[in-house]
Formats: C-alpha cells, sequence, structure tokens
C-alpha cells in the first residue's frame, strides 16, 4: 500500500514570495491534516479536512496560509507572502477516520522549506 | 490548551533499557499517541494507549496513566537504529492530536 505522498520535498525563497505543497494521502483515507514542525519542535496541526470539508483551522495565519481540498483526495497548501519564520518542514498526514475518532495519522515526508 | 512535558534529550548505551516519561494536562482527554521520528524524516507510529495500564508491543512498551496526566514509552534492548526523537501526543475530546517537543534519544556502541 502507498504511504502519504509530498512534493516537493526541498523548496527554497525569498520573503514575500508564495509557494504552494502538494500531498496525496492514502488512498481510501477520509480524514488530512497539515502540520507545520519548526526545528526543534513538535508538530503543529495548521487545518485538518475531513472529506473535502474543514474540520479545524483554529491555528492556521490565514492572512498568509490558504489550504484547498477541493475532491476531497489531493490537498493543496500555500502561503502568499512568505515570511523568514515560516521556515519549518510541511508534513501531511491522513486518517482512515479521523475527527472525534481515535485513528492513527501516517505521515509523508515532508516538505522542508527555507524562507531567506 | 495543551500543556505536554518530556525531557528535551537522553543518551543510553546499546542493549540497555530506557524510560522516556511523559506529563500532560488536556482541556479534553481521548488517549495518547507515541511517535518515533528520525532526523530528517516523517514521524512513524509507535504506539497508542486509551487505557490506564502497559501496552506492549515488541522491544517497545507504552504506560498510561489517565489519573495522573502521565505516560512513559519503554525501550528495551536499545539498538543503533533507535537514536531519534520520540514525540509523546494527547488525542482530544475534539479530535485533534497535540505533539510535544520530542525527547532525543542517542543510542551509544
Amino acid at each position: 500500500e502507498a504511504g502519504v505522498a509530498q512534493s516537493p520535498r526541498y523548496k527554497i525563497i525569498e520573503k514575500r514570495q508564495s509557494v504552494a505543497f502538494w500531498c496525496n494521502p492514502i488512498s481510501g483515507h477520509a480524514t488530512l491534516y497539515w502540520y507545520q514542525q519548526i526545528l526543534g519542535q513538535g508538530p503543529k496541526l495548521l487545518i485538518q479536512f475531513q472529506n473535502n470539508g474543514v474540520v479545524d483551522d483554529s491555528q492556521l495565519p490565514k492572512d498568509r496560509f490558504s489550504a484547498e481540498r477541493l475532491k476531497g483526495v489531493d490537498s493543496t497548501l500555500k502561503i502568499q507572502p512568505a515570511k523568514l519564520e515560516d521556515s519549518a518542514v510541511y508534513l501531511c498526514a491522513s486518517s482512515l477516520v479521523g475527527s472525534g475518532s481515535t485513528d492513527t495519522q501516517y505521515f509523508g515526508p515532508g516538505t522542508r522549506l527555507t524562507v531567506l | 490548551g495543551q500543556n505536554i512535558d518530556q525531557p528535551t534529550e537522553m543518551t543510553a548505551t546499546e542493549g540497555a533499557i530506557v524510560q522516556i516519561n511523559c506529563t500532560y494536562q488536556t482541556s479534553g482527554f481521548n488517549g495518547l499517541f507515541w511517535y518515533q521520528q528520525h532526523a530528517g524524516e516523517a514521524p512513524t507510529f509507535l504506539s497508542y494507549n486509551v487505557l490506564d495500564g502497559l501496552e506492549e508491543k515488541g522491544r517497545f512498551s507504552s504506560f498510561l496513566s489517565r489519573s495522573k496526566g502521565y505516560s512513559y514509552l519503554l525501550l528495551k534492548e536499545l539498538q543503533m537504529k533507535d537514536s531519534a526523537s520520540y514525540l509523546c501526543a494527547p488525542w482530544s475530546t475534539l479530535g485533534r492530536l497535540y505533539f510535544g517537543r520530542g525527547t532525543q534519544l542517542t543510542v551509544w556502541p
């Protein structure tokens, strides 16, 4: 069974530029998560989708971050404009059910973003 | 909100046993996950506890005490490949996973 796929694996941009990350979850997984992991810290949830609806985006900086999951499968996370403090690894995870039901989240390899 | 506390670093030698402690304070609690994360890689699932007690899985075991807000991960017969960060992650009743900063374990030969 294929795991969670993410691209690109690495991205270097200058501040005020925009960037987009892509995620393809495990086939059949209804719930998709985007996390931000700053060096030396644990992952922090940015947004959670159940199928194509947003369940939780309370920690998403909505002035610059946006995410969508239009067909309930793939998802993109965008940052516009980027700031230096956005330098981090962006992890995508998926789970079979999620949202109120306890099941395991499986993570993709992540995208390492460096903002100069 | 969530308050999760685990040691920043631990060291041990090959073949030894190490216990990584985690204390948490949550506004709603549904269970607790442990993840392993090697440098530059994604977190991978190790264990999940929802009831009090010990869950054993090969060389790894995890313990939970809900009343004390306390969990530990026990790693036996340590191997070099166990050098990694271990993340304690309470699961809230709202369906959200909260991660601690992680404990960086270094295993020496």
